[in-house]
């Protein structure tokens, strides 16, 4: 999906390391959001942003942080990998706004692995 | 109980098969769904959105039962290619999307 850019693609990371998962979009939307999606689980909200200035923690935020940069980027951070952290990550965008509920637009995930 | 239901499947159909999932929802202030299809190991994909009068697009048809509170999506004349996990979507006041676990379609000649 051109619009959504997320980078890593795949990493694999020691239990205990820190990394940050990177979002961008070019499609000018206000909300962003980040999911985890796991093998019988789904689709599950770690935090999401509505708008350029904020953050709020979705279904499973814990052992996560983030950060809204700008309009366009929106970070995931681990700070302590864990062995439950072990996921595919996807970040998605929406209108936000008077078409907040349009569909959303999603990246092409990061499977992260961590040992 | 999560907020979007889906039966995991797998639906192993033939190919030219009719075949229908049902998703159902629990949030009642839900304003908006979507039917998402998903590939193995990307990222999933809007294959439509869904109307209060239902809609169509070519062998794809939604329909969205508010009394009831779910959503369905018929796939006429299968073909190999739509073998792929069908994940059915919903957003409401929050403008928060919530999804099902997702419905797998395995269609075989």
């Amino acid at each position: 999906n051109a619009g959504v850019t997320q980078t890593p693609k795949f990493q694999v990371l020691k239990t205990g390391q820190s990394m940050t998962l990177q979002c961008a979009q070019d499609m000018n939307h206000n909300s962003m959001y980040w999911y985890r999606q796991d093998p019988g689980m789904g689709l599950r909200l770690i935090y999401y942003s509505a708008s350029e200035g904020t953050t709020d923690k979705g279904e499973v935020p814990n052992g996560y942080n983030v950060s809204r940069l700008n309009k366009r980027e929106f970070s995931l951070r681990l700070e302590s990998a864990a062995p439950s952290q072990t996921s595919v990550y996807f970040c998605a965008i929406r209108p936000g706004g008077n078409r907040g509920n349009t569909e959303a637009f999603f990246g092409q995930g990061t499977r992260l692995t961590v040992v | 109980r999560k907020e979007v239901e889906q039966d995991p499947g797998p639906f192993n159909v033939p190919e030219g098969a009719t075949v229908a999932f049902n998703c159902t929802y629990s949030n009642s202030a839900s304003q908006s769904f979507f039917w998402y299809r998903q590939d193995c190991r990307k990222e999933p994909k809007l294959l439509m959105s869904v109307y209060s009068s239902g809609n169509e697009d070519g062998r794809f048809t939604a329909q969205l039962n508010r009394a009831s509170q779910y959503i369905s999506l018929l796939i006429r004349d299968s073909k190999l290619s739509d073998s792929a996990t069908y994940l059915c979507g919903r957003s409401g006041g929050s403008y928060i999307p919530t999804f099902g676990r997702g419905t797998s379609l395995i269609v075989h000649p």
